[in-house]
Formats: C-alpha cells, sequence, structure tokens
C-alpha cells in the first residue's frame, strides 16, 4: 500500500538560512508526489510536483524538492527562508494509474522561521 | 473571487446531533472532495464525487453521507455526530486529466476548513 511519511513535526530555522522540510513515500510504481502549503486559517495551497524528468524540481514562492528514488524521499527545500514561510507543510503521494483519488498526505511539518 | 467556499467556519454540536456542511466552488470543476485533518495525520478522504449527482466513498466514509445535486455544490453530512468526529473539514475541486481521469490535484482549490467539535 502506498503511504507517505514526515518523520519532523517541526522545523525550526532561522531568517535567511536554507530550510528543508523532509518526506519519504513508499508506492507500487513510479510516484506522482506533491508539496502544499497551509497557512492559518487557510486551505492548502499546491506548492510543485514531480512526475518524471529531472530530479530536482521548482515551485512556488523560490521553493523546490530534490526527487530521490534510491532512498524514496522527496524533500522540500529553500535557499534562504523568511518569515513568511511559516507555515504547515504537507507532502503527498499517488501512485498511477491505479492511484486514482488515493493521494495520500502526509502527517504535515510544522515551519517556524524566526526572525 | 474564484476558489472553494465552505460553510460554516465553525461548529459545535453536541453528540447525536445533525449537520450538512456545504461546499460551493464557482470553477466548473467536475471533481469535488471532501477530507478531514487531524492532529498527527495527513488529510484523509471522507467522499468525492466525479460530477454531478455521483458521488464515492474515499478513506474514511463511516458516519458520513454527501450529496452532488448541483455540479457547484458538494455537502457533507453527519447524520449522528459522534465525538470522534471533531475535527477540521476541508472541501476540494479540480480538474481532471482528460485522457486517464485522473485528478489533476496539482490544480486543486481547497477550501478555507470547518472546525467541527462535537461534544
Amino acid at each position: 500500500a502506498q503511504s507517505v511519511a514526515q518523520p519532523e513535526d517541526q522545523v525550526n530555522v532561522a531568517e535567511g538560512n536554507p530550510l528543508t522540510v523532509k518526506c519519504t513515500y513508499s508506492v507500487s510504481g513510479n510516484p506522482y508526489l506533491f508539496w502544499y502549503v497551509q497557512y492559518p486559517n487557510r486551505g492548502l495551497q499546491f506548492l510543485l510536483k514531480y512526475i518524471t524528468g529531472d530530479n530536482l524540481v521548482k515551485g512556488s514562492y523560490g521553493f523546490e524538492a530534490e526527487f530521490n528514488k534510491s532512498q524514496t524521499s522527496f524533500h522540500l527545500k529553500k535557499p534562504s527562508a523568511l518569515v513568511s514561510d511559516s507555515a504547515l507543510y504537507f507532502c503527498a503521494v499517488r501512485d498511477p494509474p491505479t492511484g486514482g483519488f488515493k493521494t495520500i498526505f502526509g502527517a504535515g511539518t510544522r515551519l517556524f522561521v524566526k526572525a | 473571487n474564484a476558489g472553494v467556499t465552505q460553510t460554516p467556519k465553525f461548529r459545535v454540536l453536541k453528540t447525536g446531533q445533525s449537520m450538512t456542511l456545504l461546499c460551493a466552488q464557482d470553477m466548473n470543476h467536475e471533481y469535488m472532495y471532501w477530507y478531514r485533518q487531524d492532529p498527527g495525520m495527513g488529510l484523509r478522504l471522507i467522499h468525492y464525487s466525479v460530477g454531478e449527482g455521483t458521488t464515492a466513498k474515499g478513506e474514511v466514509p463511516d458516519g458520513y453521507n454527501v450529496s452532488r445535486l448541483k455540479k457547484q455544490n458538494f455537502l457533507l453530512g453527519l447524520e449522528s455526530a459522534a465525538p470522534s468526529q471533531t475535527s477540521v473539514y476541508f472541501c476540494a475541486s479540480s480538474r481532471f486529466s482528460s485522457g486517464t481521469l485522473i485528478p489533476l490535484m496539482e490544480q486543486a482549490f481547497f477550501g478555507q476548513g470547518t472546525r467541527l467539535t462535537v461534544v
């Protein structure tokens, strides 16, 4: 069965420092991987996705993620964190073609960026 | 403004009471979803709909019913609320791939959420 894990409940980083939010996955085939961000009192917003191609994908707000097939990871990264990046981040995975509506979301990682 | 609107935003229910959560989208999306979000757990799919008049069970459907009488609206009902249904509920809508019919979750829009407490 497909699954996704976000091993850190919370990540703290100082403004201007690089940030990494970790995600590992388990699927039977080639995965579709997503990152979403949730700001307080808002719904989830799509950040970026990996389906195929270059292992480093770039997304919104300066975020990027690196797909590593051998480590089954899809870590979210940003070279220089902003206080406004503080939010809840969700990794998600879908295993096509049978995955269909079964997009599995991780438990989320709360990112705190201190000024 | 285009998007997904959920009502109400907050609600407190007593055990055994019923209620309906309304989700409305104005983007002409075929697919709509209801998720619940609980601490330490990711979003879990309750029910979904691939079009007007059609609904299907997701991962955690027990205790919930849904209806999609109009394309733009997706209602989530709790017939007899239980404390275990205390959660934040999110509605979402999306387009789908015309070839595979797989939902395009990268283009999904999520509502602001409904915080439900059952006492």
